[in-house]
């Protein structure tokens, strides 16, 4: 059974460091993109970009690019999003999803992490 | 980028009834590379249809998609109770991948 389970809720301050995971068991991880989405509270769903674990090729919505970054850990097949300092505007739950076909990097989600949300505040 | 207007943004109909939920693209959506989604409070996101039309796996034949280009549909033939929830469309035909605002199917 494919899994993605996600690390708890954080509550950060502005401008700290932050990094979350998507931990994925049930499949060959280093074989299927995974994304990244966000939902900030309220509204809809975001793409932010994508990762493939075998050779950490990534691919940025301009939205986000420079504004995060994301990392695996093949020995744990685990896949991270960061953030170097985080703002109020940050705050919102992120979900990792991974690629329903193996190899292609465009392509629909079809299994989800369950959220984790974070919140920024002073 | 493309950008995907989802309507009505709100959807009141009974059980039983049929649903019928637009999707139109800023721009031609190439291969029909369109899913929808459906997220209900407190939970994650569920991909229902990909391509367009194809339903994805254990979901029920009363779903189903249409379209091609710019204007695409999620029908869903009659309501039951577990299907009032939000429903997302999502191009994956171009970078960056985009989703629409969101239409809210509510109980009457």
């Amino acid at each position: 059974e494919v899994q993605l389970v996600q690390s708890g809720a954080e509550v950060q301050k502005p401008g700290e460091s932050l990094r979350i995971s998507c931990k994925t068991s049930g499949y060959s991880f280093t074989s299927f993109w995974i994304a990244w989405v966000r939902q900030m509270p309220g509204k809809g769903l975001e793409w932010m970009g994508i990762i493939y674990p075998d050779d950490s090729d990534t691919r940025y919505s301009p939205s986000f690019q420079g504004q995060v970054t994301f990392s695996v850990d093949k020995s744990i097949s685990t896949a991270y999003l960061q953030w170097s300092s985080l703002k109020a505007s940050d705050t919102a739950i992120y979900y990792c999803a991974r690629i329903r076909r193996g190899g292609i990097a465009v392509a629909e989600l079809a299994f989800w992490g369950q959220g984790t949300r974070v919140t920024v505040s002073a | 980028e493309i950008v995907l207007t989802q309507s009505p943004g709100t959807l009141s109909l009974s059980p039983g009834e049929r649903a019928t939920l637009s999707c139109r693209a800023s721009q031609s959506v190439d291969y029909s590379f369109l899913a929808w989604y459906q997220q209900k409070p407190g939970q994650a996101p569920r991909l229902l249809i990909y391509a367009a039309s194809s339903r994805a796996t254990g979901i029920p034949d009363r779903f189903s998609g249409s379209g091609s280009g710019t204007d695409f549909t999620l029908t869903i033939r009659r309501l039951e109770p577990e299907d009032f929830a939000v429903y997302y469309c999502q191009q994956y035909g171009s970078f960056p991948l985009t989703f629409g605002g969101g239409t809210k199917v509510e109980i009457k």
